[in-house]
């Protein structure tokens, strides 16, 4: 079974500071994961994705099968990045639905 | 304007009535989602179609029902059967390429008094 572990339901950081989201999954086959963003009235959004190894709104996630996880790391937080974060994992090969965790909601502060 | 909508976005229903919730595409995708969010329990999959006339129970989809006639359209219908109907509902889509991610509405958030 697919299982996304988000252990933080909070974070606060101050702005400028570095800021990690923690994301651990698990999953038998060859994972694709995601990170989605929510920002306040807002719809959900794709924030990035691990296949295409990009850097977003300077967020970046790194793919560790070893640890079974995809931290999502910001170098410097903005007062903008204040969001609620999804992590989300799809099984390769099947239909496209995916498992999300339970979300972190990231505050930075001034 | 491209994208996906759904209506309503406020709904009040009293016990024991069943509700349909609207989600609406006009992005070309051949599937389509409802997701059920609850605070501190993230997104849970209802029900998915991956194509017209075609779709598959999701982890939560006791008490709910669903229907994919045409390509644009995927209602979502909270029947009396669904024991904790209150909540935020989350309409998506995506393209053939997964790595395309989804596509969200904006929500349905359904109370029930």
């Amino acid at each position: 079974a697919q299982r996304v572990t988000q252990p933080e339901k909070l974070l606060s950081v101050f702005k400028g500071a570095p800021v990690e989201l923690k994301c651990n999954y698990s999953y038998s086959g060859s994972p694709e994961l995601f990170w989605y963003v929510q920002y306040s009235r807002q719809r959900l959004q794709l924030l990035l994705r691990h296949i295409s190894r990009e850097s977003i709104k300077g967020f970046t996630a790194d793919l560790n099968k070893g640890e079974t996880s995809f931290h999502l790391k910001k170098p410097f937080a903005q007062e903008e990045d204040s969001a609620m974060y999804y992590c989300a994992l799809g099984a390769s090969g099947s239909a496209r639905q995916l498992t999300f965790g339970s979300g972190t909601q990231l505050t930075v502060l001034p | 304007d491209g994208g996906i909508t759904q209506s309503p976005k406020y709904l009040f229903r009293k016990e024991g009535q069943n509700v349909t919730l609207s989600c609406e595409q006009n992005l070309n995708h051949d599937a389509m989602y409802w997701y059920r969010q609850d605070p501190g329990q993230g997104l849970r999959l209802i029900y998915y179609s991956q194509i017209v006339n075609d779709f598959q129970k999701g982890d939560i989809a006791e008490g709910y029902s669903v229907s994919r006639e045409k390509k644009e359209s995927f209602p979502l219908t909270v029947t009396s059967a669904q024991k904790n109907p209150t909540a935020f509902y989350l309409c998506a889509s995506s393209p053939p390429r997964q790595a395309a991610g989804l596509f969200f509405g904006e929500g349905s958030r359904l109370t029930v008094l």
